[in-house]
């Protein structure tokens, strides 16, 4: 059984459009991340989530909005897509605040 | 969170040990150390994370110096699938994130 998944794993969009995408996890952690890996391979915190509460928003732009409907799941909505949006985007999660993260495939998003 | 700084790239012999680096000189009492890796494409996979002792679980050894300025990630028999970038973290518990440098790409040569 996949730990953390991701769906879609490939995302191939237009620029202004909005998309989002899923993750989920089947390991009863109670929190949640976000990460973007860009072109030249670095790998950013985006935002965190704590039994549904959001825990750290690193001044990503509000185009940007994840969405906890429960402790399993977080979803990832971008409106109006950019070029600059194009990357890799890792969902992980854990079981409290520690750093023993288990990280998704990741969803490669393509803004043409 | 403290800075940490590792090598860009290394090369080891399938078979052998590969020895990782990392210099983590303002880490903070409460920081600990944390091992990441990824693997082509992949997402990052946990390692191992200390304190201030050694650490060992089935896939590393953790080897952090005693004024914790800097630690070794030691993969005992090095195979192919190995081949990836390391990532070494300082970081506290509570922090809620990861903050990811470049890494060290490691080469295992057959």
């Amino acid at each position: 059984d996949t730990a953390v998944s991701q769906t879609p794993k490939y995302l191939v969009t237009q620029m202004g459009n909005d998309k989002s995408i899923k993750c989920e996890q089947n390991l009863g952690h109670d929190t949640m991340y976000w990460y973007k890996q860009d072109s030249k391979k670095f790998l950013k915190i985006m935002f965190s989530y704590n039994n549904k509460e959001l825990i750290i928003n690193e001044t990503v732009p509000n185009r940007f909005s994840p969405k906890s409907p429960d402790k399993a799941h977080l979803n990832l909505h971008i409106n109006s897509l950019e070029l600059g949006d194009s990357a890799v985007y890792f969902c992980a999660s854990s079981l409290g605040d520690v750093g023993e993260q288990y990280f998704g495939p990741g969803t490669r998003l393509t803004v043409t | 969170d403290a800075k940490t700084t590792q090598p860009p790239s290394m090369d080891c012999a399938e078979g052998r040990a590969a020895n990782l680096p990392c210099n983590h000189s303002t880490i903070s009492g409460n920081e600990y150390v944390y091992w990441y890796r990824q693997i082509h494409s992949q997402g990052p996979q946990y390692i191992i994370h200390g304190l201030k002792n050694n650490e060992t679980n089935e896939m590393a050894s953790l080897i952090i110096t005693e004024d914790r300025k800097s630690s070794t990630l030691i993969l005992p028999h090095a195979t192919l699938r190995d081949t990836a970038v390391y990532y070494c973290i300082a970081a506290m518990d509570s922090s809620y994130k990861l903050i990811f440098g470049s890494g060290t790409r490691l080469l295992v040569r057959p």
